[in-house]
């Protein structure tokens, strides 16, 4: 499968734990976003990175949240001392190139983040 | 005024009728436009993709620009059960790598 891997599909966080989610892009693309959905809303922008840069973090709380994309090995977002409201999907999507016309987003299957 | 709009639904058409989704946005520098179909509980998929004013037809598929009036649509011909899914409007600013997503449509093609 050469789509974009998010992985767990599945996660249950306690308040106050902290969330790990993991996406490994499109084989070839080195562009990555993460977007948040809660229920009935449509996908937020979170962050954009290309590997071991943010690109553009507008989108993210400016607390407990954080992303990387290292040299080797997927991008993570972090979630620190995870809240109710937290509780989302998360999708991360990738695409070869970043620039205006070339937005093509291939989208991983998510993962479901519920938090107790 | 949200950046992008689309009414939430759910639009309801018989099989085999066209169904028409839009979509408006307010950053007049927008240049990319994607529409995106999401099944319950599934990941958003790219349907059609559109760069300039006019229609752009892909099979069953259509859609629409018009810059001016700050508007994209998508046509669906002979509207087909599996269609049934929610449509999500993207659009991309100007030199911005970022898709502003719409809030989705819900549509329900009925037999």
């Amino acid at each position: 499968n050469a789509g974009v891997m998010q992985n767990p599909r599945h996660l249950v966080r306690r308040r106050g734990q902290e969330a790990r989610l993991r996406c490994s892009p499109v084989k070839g693309h080195s562009h990555v976003y993460w977007y948040r959905q809660l229920p009935e809303e449509g996908l937020k922008f979170m962050v954009y990175l290309q590997k071991e840069n943010i690109i553009d973090e507008s989108g993210m709380p400016k607390e407990r949240f954080s992303a990387e994309f290292p040299k080797e090995g997927p991008s993570i977002l972090r979630i620190q001392q995870v809240v109710r409201g937290d509780s989302a999907a998360y999708f991360c999507a990738s695409s070869r190139s970043g620039g205006s016309g070339a937005n093509v987003l291939t989208f991983g299957a998510g993962s479901r983040l519920t938090v107790l | 005024q949200k950046e992008v709009e689309q009414n939430s639904g759910p639009l309801s058409v018989p099989e085999g009728a066209i169904a028409s989704l839009n979509c408006t946005y307010s950053d007049r520098v927008s240049q990319s436009f994607f529409w995106y179909r999401q099944y319950s509980g599934k990941s958003p998929e790219l349907i059609m993709s559109i760069y300039s004013n006019g229609d752009k037809e892909d099979g069953r598929f259509t859609a629409q620009l018009n810059k001016a009036s700050q508007y994209v649509s998508l046509l669906i011909r002979d509207s087909q059960p599996s269609d049934s899914a929610t449509y999500l409007c993207a659009v991309s600013s100007g030199t911005a790598s970022k898709l502003t997503f719409g809030t989705g449509t819900r549509l329900q093609v009925t037999l």
